[in-house]
């Protein structure tokens, strides 16, 4: 399948921003997504974002898509503790709906 | 609230038995829903479509035979891992489309299978 690229680990102090970055090679990926994980639960739906869109905010989300360079970033403003987990970048390909998935970006926030 | 329901979340089963996993979506009928396994510190990999009313299309390396997949109605996908073995042991999780386009994907909360 078509590969998705994140940086494996990223750690921040509280407060701070988080930028998590991602690369895809599928240029026909319709829809690219961000997820976040728990540990042992399901994955929950941060955002995601038409692929004809640079830019999409959603409170404390804001994802940048650069569709030329197939990379997207997701920045987390005034991370929180709660904000620990793993995210997970997804593009929709040309499968249909299935997506597929980076290895996953696990964020550390520190006090 | 939850958009879909996965059960059990967890189970331990010995060697050679058959595990049942359900995914249920929510207030919405899901004509199609996904299965994914997830290995320790590794991404979802896409097992198999699971078509309501019709044959599960399968992944290039799954085996249909070891992982049945049932969709007999709009809300219920069912993942059996038949004689299941130690290598059977991962993280299982079923995902639904919503939306006009189908850009939104719901995912269960997942099932942590041990086989012993």
């Amino acid at each position: 399948g078509e590969d998705v690229e994140q940086s494996l680990f990223l750690s921040v102090r509280e407060g701070d921003s988080s930028v998590i970055n991602c690369t895809y090679t599928d240029s026909s990926s319709t829809y690219l997504y961000w997820y976040k994980q728990e540990p042992g639960a399901g994955l929950q739906l941060l955002t995601y974002i038409f692929s004809n869109m640079d830019m999409k905010q959603d409170q404390r989300l804001t994802v940048l898509l650069n569709k030329k360079d197939k990379h997207l970033s997701l920045r987390i403003a005034d991370t929180q503790t709660g904000d620990s987990a793993i995210y997970f970048c997804a593009e929709s390909g040309n499968s249909g709906y299935a997506l597929n998935f980076g290895k996953g970006t696990s964020l550390l926030v520190t006090p | 609230g939850a958009v879909v329901s996965q059960h059990p979340s967890w189970v331990i089963c010995k060697s050679g038995t058959s595990v049942k996993i359900e995914c249920r979506s929510l207030d919405f009928q899901a004509t199609t829903m996904f299965w994914y396994r997830q290995f320790p510190k590794q991404s979802l990999m896409l097992m198999a479509t699971s078509n309501e009313g019709s044959k599960a299309t399968y992944e290039q390396g799954v085996e249909k035979d070891k992982f049945l997949i049932n969709h007999a109605s709009l809300t219920l996908s069912t993942l059996t891992v038949t004689s299941a073995h130690p290598e059977d042991s991962s993280f299982y999780i079923c995902s639904v489309t919503i939306g006009q386009g189908g850009e939104k994907l719901f995912f269960g909360s997942g099932t942590q299978l041990s086989v012993l």
